[in-house]
This record gives structure tokens, sequence and C-alpha cells, in this order.
């Protein structure tokens, strides 16, 4: 059975400081994607990465995939307060059925 | 263009009765999966359909939860016999194809309280 672990849960860092949030999962996967979720909003599709050695950036986040390792991590550099938000990552096997399993999120809290 | 939409965008229902939820994927998409939400948690996967067919639903807790997509474009969720249990976010996402992966844009989903 697949299963997504995310670390930390919660995250509470200044402006301006880097960091890392990191995202387990138990089987080869197929695809694995992060999302964004602001409180009472649906989800943002922020990256998908396809495959091992994958780098995506957009802004102030980059992500990476490591298949051997199977790890994936979310990289947040010089936060600004509007990255304030919960983000998950989730992981498909496509190719052996059609379920995307979510990681519990980790809740981000970036003070100004 | 139009995103991913979600009626009702809240519902509350009384124990035992019977409930509907609509999602409308962006036009094209051959891909809709349904999710379920509860505080706290990531999304929960239900059903994945590929076009009028559902492709696994395995996610489907039990048989009072039952989905369709009879023109391959809207689908509506329908839980029987409804429980406090259910009450969550039900989530309703579209991808362009489902099967080579890609982004799943998501609506905004539908917030169940059942009483």
């Amino acid at each position: 059975e697949l299963k997504v672990e995310q670390n930390p849960l919660f995250l509470s860092m200044q402006e301006g400081k880097n960091y890392t949030i990191y995202c387990n999962y138990s089987t080869t996967s197929d695809r694995l994607y992060w999302y964004r979720q602001d409180p009472g909003k649906s989800l943002e599709s922020l990256f998908v990465l396809l495959s091992n050695g994958a780098v995506k950036q957009e802004g102030r986040l980059m992500a990476s995939l490591d298949t051997k390792a199977r790890l994936s991590t979310l990289h947040i550099t010089a936060a600004v307060h509007d990255l304030s938000a919960t983000y998950f990552c989730a992981v498909d096997m496509t190719s052996r059925d059609d379920k995307i399993i979510f990681g519990k999120g980790t809740r981000l809290h970036i003070l100004p | 263009g139009a995103g991913v939409s979600q009626t009702p965008s809240n519902k509350v229902t009384e124990k035992g009765k019977y409930v509907e939820l609509r999602c409308d994927p962006i036009s094209g998409h051959t891909a809709l999966y349904w999710y379920r939400q509860s505080l706290g948690q990531g999304p929960e996967f239900l059903i994945y359909f590929q076009g009028t067919g559902a492709a696994d639903d395995s996610g489907l807790p039990n048989d009072r939860f039952f989905a369709v997509r009879p023109e391959g474009s809207v689908s509506t969720l329908k839980i029987q016999r409804t429980e406090r249990g259910d009450s969550a976010v039900y989530l309703c996402a579209s991808s362009l194809v489902g099967a080579s992966g890609g982004l799943q844009y998501f609506g905004p989903g539908t917030r169940l309280t059942v009483l």
C-alpha cells in the first residue's frame, strides 16, 4: 500500500529565511505533485515531477524529486508572508492503478 | 477560461437523507477525480473517471457512495443514508488526460455537514 509522509507537519518561520519541506513515499511512483491550499480554499497545483532528478522552480519555491530515495523536497527561499499556506505532496501510480495519495500536509506560517 | 465548478458550495442535511453533489470540470478534460477532505487532513481519493467510465472506484468508502458521469463531462457524487461521519469537504478535480498525469485543477469544493 502506498503511503505518503510529509514533515514537518507544522512550520513557523521568519520572513527572509530558507526552509525545506520533505515528502517521503513508500513505493515506486509514476508522478509526484505539490499543491498549495489556503485556509477555506481549494487546492492550487504547483508542480508535477515526472522523473528522477527533476527540478522545477516557480518564484521562491523549488521542488525536486529523487525516485531512488523516494523523496521529494519543496524548498522555500527567502520566505515572504504571502507564502503562508498548507502545502501537500501527492503521489500516483497510474501505471498500476489510478489512485493519487496525498500526504497530510505541511502547515506553513511565515511571520512578518 | 472557466475553471472547475462545484455545486452546492455548502450542503447541510440530516442523518439518513440522500444528497447529490455536482462537479463541472474544465471543458475538454477527460479525467475527473473526486476526493474527500476532513479538517486538518489531506484529500482522500474516492473515485476516478476517464471519460464516462469509472476507471477506479476503490476509494469509495462503502456502497452508500456512488458517482456517475454519463456524458463524460459533468459528474454527480451521490450519497445515500448519510451519516455524521460523511461530513467533510468534497473536492472535484479534472485534468486533460489522466493516464499520462499532468496537473489536476481543483474545484472550490462542497462542504457537506450531516447533522
